[in-house]
C-alpha cells in the first residue's frame, strides 16, 4: 500500500492566490481528516469527512477555507484568498471506521504533509 | 470535553539514559490513548496505543507506556535513548461513540544529547 498520499508537497504563493491541497487516502479506509500544524498552535483538526461526507468542520478558521470529498479515493483542501497567517504543514490523515465497530481506538496513518508558504 | 496536555515542550536526555515524556489526559468517558512520533518533514506515526486491557502497553523502537486511570496519565517511556529517537512525540486521545474525534496535544520535541 502507498500510503496516504499528498500534494503539493511544497507550495509557495502570493497573497491573494487560490491554493488547492490534494490528499489520496487509503484504498478501504472510509474516514479522512485534515490538520494544520504551525509552531504556535500545534497540530490542528480542520475538518473530518467519514464515508465523503463531512462530519465536523469546526476547525476550518474561516470562509476562505473550505473541503471537499467528491468519492472515497481523493480529498481536497482549498484556501481562497490565501494569506500570509495561512503558511502552515497541511496534513491529510485517514482512518479504517470498519475495524472494530465503529471504535475511536483505530489508528490514523498520516500523509507525509504539504509544506505551505505564503508571502 | 476530551483534552491532553504534554508537560514539556523539549527535553534533553543523554544518549542510553531513560526518555521519559509526560502526557495527561481530560475524559468524560474511557479514553483510547495513543502515541505518535513525527520524524522531520515526515507525517505522525503510531508508536502505540492503549484500549482496553493491559496499562502497560508497548510499542515500536522499544518504547512503552502506562495508563495510569487514577492519575489520568498516559507517560511514554524508555529506558535507553538512541540518537535515533530525537523526533517530536504526540500524545492523543480518543474514544468510542460519537465520531471518534481524536485530539492531540501540542508534542514534545525530544533531543539525545550524544
Amino acid at each position: 500500500d502507498a500510503g496516504v498520499i499528498q500534494s503539493p508537497r511544497h507550495e509557495v504563493t502570493e497573497m491573494g492566490q487560490e491554493v488547492t491541497l490534494r490528499c489520496k487516502p487509503i484504498s478501504g479506509h472510509n474516514s479522512l481528516f485534515w490538520y494544520r500544524q504551525t509552531m504556535m498552535r500545534g497540530l490542528e483538526l480542520l475538518i473530518y469527512f467519514n464515508n465523503n461526507v463531512p462530519i465536523d468542520d469546526s476547525g476550518m478558521p474561516e470562509d476562505r477555507f473550505s473541503a471537499k470529498m467528491p468519492n472515497a479515493s481523493f480529498s481536497t483542501l482549498k484556501i481562497q484568498p490565501s494569506e500570509p497567517r495561512d503558511s502552515a504543514v497541511y496534513f491529510c490523515a485517514s482512518r479504517d471506521q470498519r475495524l472494530a465497530g465503529n471504535s475511536g481506538a483505530n489508528v490514523l496513518t498520516f500523509g507525509a504533509g504539504s509544506r505551505l508558504t505564503v508571502l | 470535553a476530551q483534552s491532553v496536555t504534554q508537560l514539556g515542550s523539549h527535553v534533553s536526555v543523554s544518549e542510553g539514559a531513560l526518555v521519559l515524556l509526560r502526557c495527561n489526559y481530560s475524559s468524560s468517558v474511557p479514553p483510547y490513548l495513543f502515541w505518535y512520533v513525527q520524524y522531520p518533514n515526515q507525517g505522525l506515526q503510531l508508536l502505540l496505543k492503549y484500549t482496553t486491557g493491559a496499562t502497560l502497553v508497548k510499542g515500536i523502537n522499544g518504547f512503552e507506556a502506562e495508563f495510569k486511570k487514577s492519575e489520568t496519565s498516559f507517560h511514554l517511556t524508555k529506558p535507553s535513548a538512541h540518537m535515533s529517537d530525537a523526533a517530536e512525540y504526540f500524545c492523543a486521545v480518543s474514544f468510542s461513540g460519537g465520531y471518534q474525534k481524536v485530539t492531540f496535544g501540542t508534542g514534545t520535541k525530544l533531543q539525545v544529547i550524544p
